[in-house]
């Protein structure tokens, strides 16, 4: 079972260049997440989609936009990618309203 | 608006020790609280999660200590062990909800 499958697993990028992050789950969950990890700032929600079709707005949304492509795809796009966007990324799924949320092992992006 | 607050930011224990990280809450409608466990290029697990129906929960050498009037719930490893190295988070949802708040995360080395 491959879980949580995030690509790609490093990327370094220049600033205003754009790039999709792609996230896929066999879970069969209807839940997915992406979160960006920062040094003493913890995991930050930056958008969900509690169902395919749906996606919400998280705590940090701002520069970023997603697409639930199908139940299990939920992929990351950055427009105009900024250095304040270096972190670590990742993505997460959960069966409907049932945790936990199981993660993949997230995608390092590093912006010049 | 952090609504999850963590303790320490990171943590040194010699090898047997018990390791104890905190965290506190501020949302009384939280009702679920996990533990989440990351090693270096991996994405988080959970480790263990507590309901606020019970004041302590062990699982092994992990036990969660819940205090819900000082809004409180801290995580002990006992019989600390060097593979238990590693970067703890706490979290707290609410019923029903598709979110969960993330501590600061704890960075825990156990010496040999």
């Amino acid at each position: 079972n491959a879980g949580v499958t995030q690509t790609p697993k490093f990327q370094v990028l220049k600033t205003g260049q754009s790039m999709t992050l792609q996230c896929a789950q066999d879970m069969n969950h209807n839940s997915m997440y992406w979160y960006r990890q920062d040094p003493g700032m913890g995991l930050r929600l930056i958008y969900y989609s509690a169902s395919e079709g749906t996606t919400d707005k998280g705590e940090v949304p701002n520069g970023y936009n997603v697409s639930r492509l199908n139940k299990r795809e939920f992929s990351l796009r950055l427009e105009s990618a900024a250095p304040s966007q270096t972190s670590v990324y990742f993505c997460a799924s959960m069966s409907h309203l049932e945790q936990p949320q199981h993660f993949g092992d997230g995608t390092r992006l590093s912006i010049l | 608006q952090q609504q999850v607050k963590q303790s320490p930011q990171s943590l040194i224990v010699q090898k047997g020790g018990i390791s104890i990280i905190n965290c506190a809450y501020e949302n009384t409608a939280f009702d679920y609280f996990p533990w989440y466990q990351q090693f270096p290029g991996k994405g988080p697990a959970l480790l263990i999660a507590i309901r606020p129906d019970v004041s302590e929960k062990k699982e092994g050498r992990f036990t969660i200590s819940f205090n819900k009037s000082a809004k409180q719930f801290s995580l002990h490893i006992m019989d600390s062990q060097p593979g238990d190295s590693a970067t703890y988070f706490c979290a707290a949802s609410k019923h029903g909800a598709q979110k969960l708040v993330f501590g600061q995360g704890t960075r825990l080395t156990i010496n040999p």
